[in-house]
């Protein structure tokens, strides 16, 4: 068990690029979940994805934002057309299909937009 | 609809003094309640969970926090802080949503411990 991964550990982007950040979940866990946070706030829930399937995405904040599983182990998290607001923390969280669901987090990558 | 609210956002105690972080929740069905703390540029680590059975949970670094449903709440204590203590706490709600448990977190607490 090595834990949750998620490179890169920091980006710096200009406004308007494109971003995508990557996370490795735990080898047997086969759901996972993308947070944001941002200064003086607790995480925020992005998507979820049990296996590859999306099952929850109505809380990505605008259609620049998506994420995607292939193959049901690493996901990718996309921001096109970058902004300033979107400066923040990004999380990635993986649970095990059974049991009592504890989340457990990656070290997040942080993302500035200039 | 759940919710999570953290009372103080910064908490400031002596080392070696009762650590008190407070959390008060509010969730429509039985929740699971979690306390993750997270230190500078880094994720959030699990201290301890509540998942319906004792309501005195105990965690990891003589951490401990009690479920009071009559209160709606789930504080965090520890009897005697340490420097290594100064972080920032976030209390979680998780309750089963559409087949996935959707956790839902307050703001956080930082915690300063004075030498």
């Amino acid at each position: 068990d090595t834990g949750v991964s998620q490179d890169p550990r920091h980006k710096i982007t200009k406004r308007g690029q494109n971003v995508t950040f990557r996370c490795d979940p735990i080898s047997e866990h086969n759901r996972l979940y993308w947070y944001r946070q941002t200064l003086g706030q607790g995480p925020e829930f992005l998507t979820y994805f049990q296996n590859e399937a999306q099952l929850e995405k109505s809380r990505l904040l605008s259609d620049r934002f998506s994420a995607e599983r292939p193959k049901g182990s690493f996901s990718t998290l996309e921001i096109q057309r970058t902004e300033q607001g979107d400066s923040a923390m990004y999380l990635c969280a993986s649970s095990p299909a059974r049991g009592q669901n504890i989340q457990y987090f990656g070290a997040g990558t942080r993302l500035s937009v200039l | 609809a759940q919710s999570v609210t953290q009372l103080g956002s910064h908490v400031s105690v002596s080392e070696g003094a009762l650590v008190l972080l407070r959390c008060n929740y509010s969730s429509s069905v039985p929740p699971y309640l979690f306390w993750y703390v997270q230190y500078p540029n880094q994720g959030l680590q699990l201290l301890l969970k509540y998942t319906s059975a004792a309501t005195l949970v105990k965690g990891i670094n003589g951490f401990e926090a009690e479920f009071k449903k009559s209160e709606t709440s789930f504080h965090l204590t520890k009897p005697s802080a340490h420097m290594s203590d100064a972080a920032e706490y976030f209390c979680a709600v998780s309750v089963p949503a559409g087949g996935y448990q959707k956790v839902t977190f307050g703001i956080g607490t930082k915690l300063q411990v004075i030498p």
